[in-house]
């Protein structure tokens, strides 16, 4: 069936570090997004990638669809403690069905 | 505006019991979804309902039967809990136009 790997499934880093978690899928998708967790929280969605090649940046966080649509990655730079949680990438394999996929998360730590 | 809200948070059941997970939404959405979570599995989807008066098996639909009793409600029931479901269950709502999905806070079940 349709897949979305995402690596690493933990990242811990030292608060300055930077971080990247990426994700793969297995079949063409329509667009992608982004969700972090808190914990013991919901997923809170961050942003939305729709175009091949696409980059987009909120403050620290930097968010790219690869050109195939296959791929994406989310980057973090000189990460706080408040980057804490546990990031989803989630696609639309088509748009029609509104099923949402998700990879498994990277979940981040970050030590003071 | 609540959002999404679910009831109850939490729960513990016997192997055997039945219960009903409810959710509501008061953004005016037309799908809403119901996902479990389990550690290092991601989001998975449940059954999710496109619009009202129509529901779809998601990718792990088996032991649930949903419900969705207008368009603000969409409940989730266990006919015979198992051990197997024990997880944190999230119900989730969006729009056709933007795709960014809404989460409820969870209910979190254990079944013994």
């Amino acid at each position: 069936g349709q897949q979305v790997m995402q690596i690493p499934q933990y990242q811990h880093v030292q608060e300055g570090e930077d971080f990247t978690t990426y994700c793969n899928s297995s079949t063409t998708l329509s667009n992608i997004q982004w969700y972090k967790q808190r914990p013991g929280g919901h997923p809170v969605f961050l942003i939305q990638l729709v175009k091949s090649g696409e980059v987009k940046k909120q403050k620290r966080l930097t968010f790219q669809f690869g050109e195939a649509k296959k791929n994406s990655s989310l980057h973090i730079t000189a990460t706080q403690t408040t980057d804490v949680g546990t990031y989803f990438c989630a696609g639309y394999v088509s748009s029609n069905t509104g099923k949402l996929i998700f990879g498994q998360g990277t979940t981040l730590q970050v030590k003071p | 505006n609540a959002g999404v809200t679910q009831t109850p948070k939490f729960q513990v059941l016997k192997t055997g019991q039945s219960m009903t997970l409810q959710c509501a939404q008061d953004m005016n959405h037309n799908s809403m979804y119901w996902y479990r979570q389990d550690p290092g599995m991601g989001l998975r989807l449940i059954y999710y309902s496109a619009s009202e008066g129509t529901t779809d098996k998601g990718e792990v639909p088996n032991g649930y039967n949903v419900s969705r009793l207008n368009k603000r409600e969409f409940s989730l029931r266990l006919e015979s809990a198992a051990p197997s479901q024990t997880s944190v269950y999230f119900c989730a709502s969006t729009t056709a136009s933007s795709y960014e999905q809404y989460f409820g806070p969870g209910t979190r079940l254990t079944v013994t």
